[in-house]
């Protein structure tokens, strides 16, 4: 079935550190591929998505490239800040339910 | 627009306990989702509605669990009896139509069985 695979955390940075949050699929067929990310005391949001191969989504600083070569969909920021610890969680959605398969999230720590 | 919300937002119950957790989505999505998270892991799909109608349950645990969708509006997640391992936190969601809609999270309700 479809898997979401993200590296494990905690990942803690100091601020204006360079950030990658990798995350790899598996999917039939063509996924599209999300991030949402969790504030602290917060429900989950949508931070970026990318719905073809090549495809490069951004938002508030974050970019990630679907990679279907690599079946990858890393996460990156070139300077993270304070306000920026959180839990982000890769996901995908494929198939002919769409339901959004998620990863186990990964825990961002920066410290000022 | 309001959110999705959640209610209770915590609740510890003993085991052989019943729980009732209620979501609220954004008015005028038709599909609303149930996942759970338990410690550490991957937020896993429980069950999915379009309006009123279950449209998929396999991930629901087992017959212990019982989810309903009123009038296509709020909709309700029975656990009984809880066990120990129903603990977890469980977000709902909602998103409008089409395969790219973003889905709107709740804060959660984090369940604790002791």
């Amino acid at each position: 079935g479809d898997s979401v695979t993200q590296m494990e955390g905690p990942v803690t940075l100091s601020e204006e550190a360079f950030l990658t949050i990798n995350c790899t699929y598996t999917a039939t067929g063509y996924p599209s591929l999300f991030w949402y990310v969790q504030y602290p005391g917060e429900g989950l949001q949508l931070l970026l998505k990318a719905t073809k191969a090549d495809d490069k989504g951004s938002n508030k600083g974050f970019e990630a490239t679907y990679r279907k070569e690599t079946t990858s969909f890393h996460l990156e920021k070139g300077s993270v800040q304070v306000s920026d610890s959180a839990v982000y969680f890769c996901a995908l959605s494929a198939g002919g339910s769409y339901i959004p398969t998620f990863g186990r999230g990964t825990s961002l720590i920066v410290h000022p | 627009e309001a959110g999705v919300t959640q209610f209770p937002s915590h609740s510890v119950i003993e085991k052989g306990q019943t729980v009732t957790l209620r979501c609220d989505p954004i008015s005028g999505h038709d599909n609303l989702y149930w996942y759970r998270r338990v410690m550490g892991k991957e937020i896993k799909f429980l069950l999915h509605f379009v309006k009123e109608s279950k449209q998929d349950e396999s991930g629901m645990p087992n017959n212990r669990f019982l989810a309903e969708r009123t009038g296509g509006t709020y909709s309700t997640l029975k656990v009984q009896p809880a066990e120990l391992e129903d603990s977890g936190v469980y977000f709902c969601a909602s998103s409008r139509e089409g395969i790219n809609s973003p889905l709107h999270f709740g804060n959660g309700t984090r369940l604790t069985v002791t």
